[in-house]
Order: C-alpha cells, then structure tokens, then sequence
C-alpha cells in the first residue's frame, strides 16, 4: 500500500510569507495526526483529525496555524503569517485506529528567512 | 502527565558492538512504548511496541526492548550494530486507549556507527 505522503518536501519562505503544507494519509486511514519538530527540540503534537472534523488541537501553537482537512481525505496546514520560529520539520501521520499503527510521512522541511 | 526522557542526545559505537539507547518514561498509568527510528530523509518508521504484553519486545532489524516498570524504562538493544543503523531514534509514549492519539516523543538520540 501507498504510504503517507507529504508535500512538498522542503520549503524555504520569507518572514510575513504563506505556506501550506500538504499531507495524503493512507487511503481508509480516518484518523490524521499533524506533529512538528523545531530545531533542538523534541518533536510535539500539533492536532488530530478523526475524518473531516478536529478531535484535538491543543498542540496548535497559535491562530497563525489553520490546518483542514475537508472531505476527510487528505490535510493542509497553512502558515500565515509564517515567523522565524515556525521553522521545523512539520510530520504527519496517519492510522486506521485512533491511537494505534501510526504511519508517519517523511516529512516537510520549512525554513523561514 | 505522561513523559519520556532519552537520556543521551548522541551515542557512537563501532560496527559489530552493541548498541544501547536509553529511555525512561513518566507515566500515571500503564503506557503503550515504543520506538521509532529516523534515517535521514525518510519518515518515522516504527521498530518496536510495547502494549502490556511480553516485557521483552521484539522489533525489526534485530532490535529489541525490555520493559521495566521498576526502573521506569524502555531501552533499546542491537546485540551488533551494522553501519545501516546509523540514524536518530526515538522513545514514545501512547495515552491510554482511547484517550486520544496523542504520542508524546523523547528528545532523539542521533546513534553515529564507526567502521
């Protein structure tokens, strides 16, 4: 089966500057799960999607972070205004079971400048 | 609260020692461990979980870990490192079923394998 695909893979923006990242789980996964690690920290829950809606987004930094996830296929996490401190590698899972058989992405690198 | 610490940020062993990683964790109740390993440009790919059952897991590649809830730990275990193990390895704790699928991750330990 196709795994977890993130796009893009890299992304390098300018302070002030939007980005949306991109994330297909596994085709049948229900459950999505955004994480991010920034630099020199470990890496932290951002929100979980059970289909279209939010189970949890106690991890979402702050309200310049949108993610969505409409029609409960694939997710988008918007950056806007993205900051300095929002570089990182963002990572996205998904799994059939709430909690269980994780399979996570490679990853997207973003760098604000 | 549920945590877990990776108690060494970089280990190097020579190819053909063992390996040791260290974890312990914090946890109210009974936790779901597990390891995931990162090579460089790939995703998280998961090598082992513990749920309860046997305290010794089994995981991929020869890797193995023993849960001791005495000692609060979860390290992990190659008995010969190969120069493809070189990676950064995590130690992750799980909130118990159905309390959401929130995993909490140690901080990373790069392992670096010397020929």
């Amino acid at each position: 089966e196709a795994g977890v695909t993130q796009f893009p893979s890299h992304s390098v923006i300018e302070k002030g500057q939007t980005v949306t990242l991109r994330c297909d789980p596994i085709s049948g996964h229900d459950n999505l799960y955004w994480y991010r690690r920034v630099m020199g920290k470990e890496i932290k829950f951002l929100l979980h999607f059970v289909k279209e809606s939010k189970q949890d987004e106690s991890g979402m930094p702050n309200n310049r972070f949108l993610a969505e996830r409409t029609g409960g296929t694939y997710s988008t996490l918007k950056v806007q205004p993205a900051e300095l401190e929002d570089s990182g590698v963002y990572f996205c899972a998904s799994s059939q079971l709430e909690g269980f058989g994780y399979t996570f992405g490679s990853g997207t690198r973003l760098t604000v400048v | 609260a549920q945590s877990v610490t990776q108690l060494d940020s970089h280990v190097s062993v020579s190819e053909g020692t063992p390996v040791l990683l260290r974890c312990n964790y914090s946890s109210s109740y009974s936790p779901s461990l597990f390891w995931y390993v990162q090579h460089p440009n790939k995703g998280l790919q998961l090598l082992l979980k513990y749920t309860s059952a046997a305290t010794l897991v089994k995981g991929i590649n020869g890797f193995e870990a023993e849960f001791k809830k005495s000692e609060t730990s979860f390290h992990l275990t190659k008995p010969s490192a190969h120069m493809s193990d070189a990676a950064e390895y995590f130690c992750v704790v799980s909130p118990i079923y159905n309390q959401g699928g929130k995993l909490i991750f140690g901080q990373g330990t790069e392992l670096s394998v010397k020929p």
